[in-house]
Parts: C-alpha cells; sequence; structure tokens
C-alpha cells in the first residue's frame, strides 16, 4: 500500500495562473480532507470529502477554491488566479471511516 | 473553535529525559489523536486514543486522556534527538463532523 500520494510535490505559479493539487488517497479509503498550512503555524481545515460528495468545505474560501473526488481518479483541490497569499503547504489525508487519518506529504505552493 | 490547544508552544529538553505535551479541547469527543511533524513534512499518525480509554502506550510514547478535565497528555521517554519535531493533538468529534481540527503544537527540540 503506497500510501497518500500527492503530487506535485513543489508547484511554482505566477499570480494570475491556476493551481492543481492531486491527492491519491490510500486503497480502499473513501474519506479525504484538504488541509492548508502556512509557515510556523498550525493545519487547517478547508475541506472534506467523499466519493462525489463534498461533506463539509467550511474552511474553503469562498472564491477562486474548489475541490472535487471524482468516482475515479485521485481529488483535486484547485485554487482558480492565485495570489501571493495562496503560498503554503498543502496536505491531503485519507481515512477508511473519518477516524483514523493517514497524511501525504504535501504540496508546496509558491506563487512568484 | 474545537481545535485541540497543545501547551507548551515550544520545549527544549537534552537526549535522555522525557518530554511531557499537554492538549485541552472544548468538547465531548469520539477519539483524541496525536501527530507528529518533522521540518518541511507531512503529519504521521502516532497514537489514537478512545473516550473511554484512559491511558494508551505504543513503544517510548504514553498517551492519557481524561474526559473529565477535557485534556490529555503526550508522554515521550527518554528522548532522542530524531524526537525533535512539532506534535499536534487533534480531538476528532465523529459524525459528520469527522474532520480533525489541529491547533499550533508543540515544537519539541531535544539536544544531543
Amino acid at each position: 500500500n503506497a500510501g497518500v500520494m500527492q503530487n506535485p510535490r513543489h508547484l511554482v505559479r505566477r499570480r494570475g495562473q491556476e493551481a492543481r493539487l492531486r491527492c491519491s488517497p490510500m486503497k480502499g479509503h473513501s474519506h479525504v480532507y484538504w488541509y492548508r498550512q502556512l509557515p510556523e503555524e498550525g493545519l487547517k481545515f478547508m475541506v472534506y470529502l467523499q466519493k462525489e460528495n463534498i461533506i463539509d468545505e467550511s474552511g474553503m474560501p469562498k472564491e477562486r477554491f474548489s475541490a472535487e473526488f471524482p468516482k475515479e481518479g485521485p481529488s483535486i483541490l484547485r485554487i482558480q488566479q492565485v495570489v501571493r497569499g495562496d503560498s503554503a503547504a498543502y496536505f491531503c489525508a485519507s481515512s477508511p471511516d473519518s477516524y483514523g487519518y493517514t497524511f501525504g506529504s504535501g504540496t508546496r505552493l509558491t506563487v512568484v | 473553535s474545537q481545535q485541540g490547544e497543545e501547551d507548551p508552544q515550544a520545549l527544549s529538553i537534552q537526549e535522555g529525559e522525557n518530554a511531557t505535551m499537554n492538549c485541552s479541547y472544548k468538547t465531548s469527543i469520539n477519539n483524541l489523536q496525536w501527530y507528529r511533524q518533522n521540518s518541511g513534512r507531512g503529519l504521521v499518525h502516532l497514537i489514537l486514543i478512545r473516550s473511554n480509554e484512559r491511558e494508551k502506550h505504543s513503544g517510548r510514547l504514553r498517551v492519557t486522556l481524561d474526559t473529565s478535565k477535557k485534556s490529555s497528555s503526550l508522554l515521550i521517554t527518554a528522548s532522542r534527538a530524531a524526537d525533535t519535531a512539532s506534535y499536534f493533538c487533534a480531538p476528532n468529534y465523529g459524525g459528520s463532523q469527522g474532520n480533525l481540527i489541529f491547533g499550533k503544537g508543540t515544537k519539541l527540540s531535544v539536544k544531543p
């Protein structure tokens, strides 16, 4: 079992471009969570998804951010028209039952 | 806020000493989880303690839970330089609120 796979590990985008972050959960895990971490800060919850459903998006900014977890393929966190303040590490976690989480290694987004 | 609050924010000890970190939370939980994060890396799950458990061990780690005080502690015995990391507690309220909410963590530094 390869664990939670996130790619890319590092992503550089110019202001105004789109960023797409991918997360493949562990095999058998149907719950996916996205978190954002700013330098020297804890993780901030963004969104909780199950296959084809957004369960809780209370941590997502209202504009420019969207997430999906399709029936087939990885979960995608999409950030449109990125700004410098979007620079952060984005972590994905998966769980078989919404209790025990396994985290990926994260995607570090840098907006220049 | 439903996040756990870790205390102290930073802890510096010598190799071989014990390290104790505390966590407080606000409302009833289903379980509480402790995670470690090495600098620049993703979170690693350490221990999950259920609300009906009072103490749990895993190697050099010992976690206690006091639901009457809404608090938990993580003890690392005989610390090593490799234990240097940030440690986070995450209360899990279960159900549709299955997402974990993390505090700012305790930054542990173990000096050789």
